[in-house]
């Protein structure tokens, strides 16, 4: 069965600061993986996607993530946060006939100045 | 970008009564719509796929006589909880498949609905 673990359910950073947030999957074929941001009370939005091709894949907001199928992990990364980063942010996985998206816990994102 | 949106974005009700959630699809035709649910500070959980025109497919565990979906349009999927209890609050967010932008795979969102059933 599909399933999607984000480890890190809280993390701290400072303004300027690199970012790192940790997805690991578990699928059988290669997975269609995204990543989406969700500032409270709000719907989510999509910050990036792979499906194939290039395992760096560049998203909106100076985000971007990096495939690896031997880790089967799909880790978001920005250089420099903002503090306007500060939001839950969720690693998704693809799956199934109907492409149903499976979720991950979710990573709460502070960012202090 | 494609929107989705979501009617009304917050309810309240008595316990007993129940409640329609609308999600449309604005500027793009949605074949397949999902639901989710999502408890504070958790997850989304998938609850069903709608797709149009046919019988929605529940996720394992969830009650098909409780949440009624109907997807009766390209548009426009709506999700029924009925005889609503305190313990169906929760945030409904509804999502679509544009297969013509963003490629079959990708959701589009909506801004979800706050139920509260008192």
């Amino acid at each position: 069965a599909q399933s999607v673990t984000q480890p890190d359910i809280h993390i701290t950073v400072s303004e300027g600061a690199s970012l790192e947030l940790r997805c690991n999957y578990s699928y059988g074929a290669t997975p269609y993986l995204f990543w989406y941001v969700q500032s409270p009370g709000q719907g989510l939005q999509l910050l990036l996607k792979y499906f194939s091709g290039d395992t760096l894949v560049q998203g909106i907001k100076g985000f971007e993530a990096e495939f690896k199928r031997s880790q089967s992990s799909f880790n978001l990364r920005k250089p420099s946060v903002h503090w306007s980063d500060a939001a839950e942010y969720f690693c998704a996985v693809g799956a199934g006939t109907g492409n149903q998206f499976y979720f991950g816990t979710g990573t709460s994102l502070t960012v202090i100045p | 970008g494609a929107v989705v949106s979501q009617h009304p974005s917050r309810v309240i009700c008595k316990s007993g009564t129940s409640v329609k959630i609308e999600c449309r699809s604005l500027d793009f035709q949605a074949t397949t719509m999902f639901w989710y649910r999502q408890f504070p500070k958790q997850s989304l959980m998938l609850m069903a796929t709608s797709n149009e025109g046919s019988k929605a497919t529940y996720e394992q565990g969830v009650e098909k006589d409780k949440f009624l979906i109907n997807h009766a349009s390209l548009t426009l999927s709506t999700l029924t909880v009925t005889s609503a209890h305190p313990e169906d609050s929760s945030f409904y967010i509804c999502s679509a498949r544009d297969p013509t932008r963003g490629g079959q795979e990708t959701q589009y969102f909506g801004p979800g609905t706050r139920l509260l059933v008192l």
